[in-house]
């Protein structure tokens, strides 16, 4: 059964801590995306990565860190650093060619 | 810099009608246009994907098309049903990493 896998699918952080979000695709797709989605704000780019063992900063890469290490995995880091956590987080992946994305069922982060 | 958007950004209809949704992006340098649906709460689920070869593409209910030169989508769901209230996305691949650009998203409510 081929697709997308985010856990956890809700996230509690207390201040000034480190989250990790995990992301694992089976699709075999090359290039994997973290988008993060607030009320009225639509989806905005945190991170892609378009091969193993590399990565690019997105419009809001502040405050979080990402790793590429297997093709089939693309976790993200939260930071103590970003201000704004609280948010509903989606991790992506597309297929070479064509560029057809496909999301995952999405992570809730929630400051406590 | 590419900008996607969505107007309207809430519609409601009655059980039968046929749903307009429109898109429009400023940079006609896209690989392609990919429609979604969001449910509340949920990740995104791919309706359509329209290469910028194409003019058009169908599945069921579903129609979208795309005018390259003047900057626009539009997706039509034919007799619309309550099942198809949600929110719908759409988003243009362009650019290094074959990143997604989005609209802020219409939604949509069908009443019986």
């Amino acid at each position: 059964d081929g697709g997308i896998t985010q856990s956890p699918k809700y996230l509690f952080r207390k201040e000034g801590q480190n989250v990790t979000l995990s992301c694992e695709q089976n699709l075999n797709h090359d290039a994997m995306y973290w988008y993060r989605q607030d009320p009225g704000q639509g989806l905005r780019l945190i991170y892609y990565s378009q091969i193993v063992n590399d990565f690019q900063k997105g419009d809001i890469a502040e405050g979080y860190s990402v790793s590429r290490e297997k093709k089939e995995s693309f976790p993200l880091t939260v930071t103590s650093a970003q201000k704004n956590p609280t948010a509903f987080y989606l991790c992506a992946s597309s297929t070479s060619g064509g560029f057809e994305a496909f999301f995952g069922q999405g992570t809730r982060l929630t400051v406590v | 810099k590419q900008e996607v958007t969505q107007i309207p950004a809430a519609l409601s209809v009655p059980e039968g009608e046929n749903l307009v949704l429109n898109c429009s992006f400023t940079d006609s340098a896209i690989y392609n246009l990919q429609w979604f649906r969001q449910d509340p709460g949920k990740g995104l689920t791919s309706l359509l994907l329209i290469q910028s070869s194409q003019r058009e593409q169908t599945s069921g209910r579903l129609n979208a098309s795309l005018d390259k030169s003047s900057g626009r989508s539009t997706l039509y769901i034919a007799a619309s049903q309550p099942g198809d209230s949600a929110t719908y996305l759409c988003a243009v691949t362009e650019g290094a990493g074959n990143k997604l650009t989005f609209g802020g998203g219409t939604r949509v409510l069908v009443k019986p």
